[in-house]
C-alpha cells in the first residue's frame, strides 16, 4: 500500500520558516518523480514545486521561487520543501504528491501574526 | 503555462446515472500527462486515472479515461452515492503543473 505522510506544518510568522518532510513508502520513491501541492482554505489546487528521482531537475511555481527549496533522500524515500520568507498568502494544507501512486493526507501551514 | 478549463462547473446527475466530465486544455498535453483527481470535502485528493486513460491501483472500473492532445473526459459508468464530491484535471506534462477549476458532481 502506497503511503506518502507529511509532517512539519504549524503556525509562523510572516518571515519565518519552516521544513516539511513527506516520508514515502509502498513505491520505488527512488526512481519517480515528486511533488509538492498546496491548496488555500476553500481554494482550489496549486502546484509548488517538483524534483525529479537524482535530484538534477527542480522546478518552482513563480509564486514560492527563490523562496522554497525542494529537496529529498532517496535512502530515506523522504522528500523535503524548506520554506523562507514565508508570506499569508502561503497559508494553505500542503500536500506530497506522485502523480502516478497517490497524494498524501496534508499538513497545515498557516502563516499569520 | 498550460491552462486547463473544465467542464461543467457543477453536474447534477442522480445515483445510477452516467457522469461526463469535460477537461480542455489551451496547448497539446505533453505525452497525454493528464491526470484526473477525486475530493471529498475535508479530504485530500485521490488519484483516479493518469496518463489520461490509466486507472490508479484500487480504482473501480466504473471510472474510465480517454481523450488525447487538448481535450480529455473522465466517465463514470454508474454513480453510486460515494462518487458524488470534486474532480479535478490535472496536467503534468510541462512545468508548471496545472489544475482544472473542478467540477462538483452532486446529486440531484
Amino acid at each position: 500500500e502506497v503511503q506518502l505522510v507529511e509532517s512539519g506544518g504549524g503556525v509562523v510568522q510572516p518571515g519565518g520558516s519552516l521544513r516539511l518532510s513527506c516520508a514515502a513508502s509502498g513505491f520505488t520513491f527512488s526512481s519517480n518523480w515528486m511533488n509538492w501541492v498546496r491548496q488555500a482554505p476553500g481554494k482550489g489546487l496549486e502546484w509548488v514545486s517538483r524534483i525529479n528521482p537524482d535530484e538534477s531537475i527542480t522546478g518552482y511555481a513563480d509564486s514560492v521561487k527563490g523562496r522554497f527549496t525542494i529537496s529529498r533522500d532517496n535512502a530515506k524515500s523522504t522528500l523535503y520543501l524548506q520554506m523562507n520568507s514565508l508570506r499569508v498568502e502561503d497559508t494553505a494544507v500542503y500536500y506530497c504528491v506522485q502523480v502516478q501512486y497517490g497524494w498524501g493526507r496534508g499538513t497545515l501551514v498557516s502563516v499569520s501574526s | 503555462e498550460i491552462v486547463l478549463t473544465q467542464s461543467p462547473g457543477t453536474l447534477s446527475l442522480s445515483p445510477g446515472e452516467r457522469a461526463t466530465l469535460s477537461c480542455r486544455a489551451s496547448q497539446s498535453v505533453l505525452n497525454n500527462y493528464l491526470a484526473w483527481l477525486q475530493q471529498k470535502h475535508g479530504q485530500a485528493p485521490r488519484v483516479l486515472i493518469y496518463a489520461a486513460s490509466s486507472r490508479a491501483t484500487g480504482i473501480p472500473d466504473r471510472f474510465s479515461g480517454s481523450g488525447s492532445g487538448t481535450d480529455f473526459t473522465l466517465t463514470i459508468s454508474r454513480l453510486e452515492p460515494e462518487d458524488f464530491a470534486v474532480y479535478y484535471c490535472q496536467q503534468y506534462g510541462s512545468a508548471p503543473l496545472t489544475f482544472g477549476g473542478g467540477t462538483k458532481v452532486e446529486i440531484k
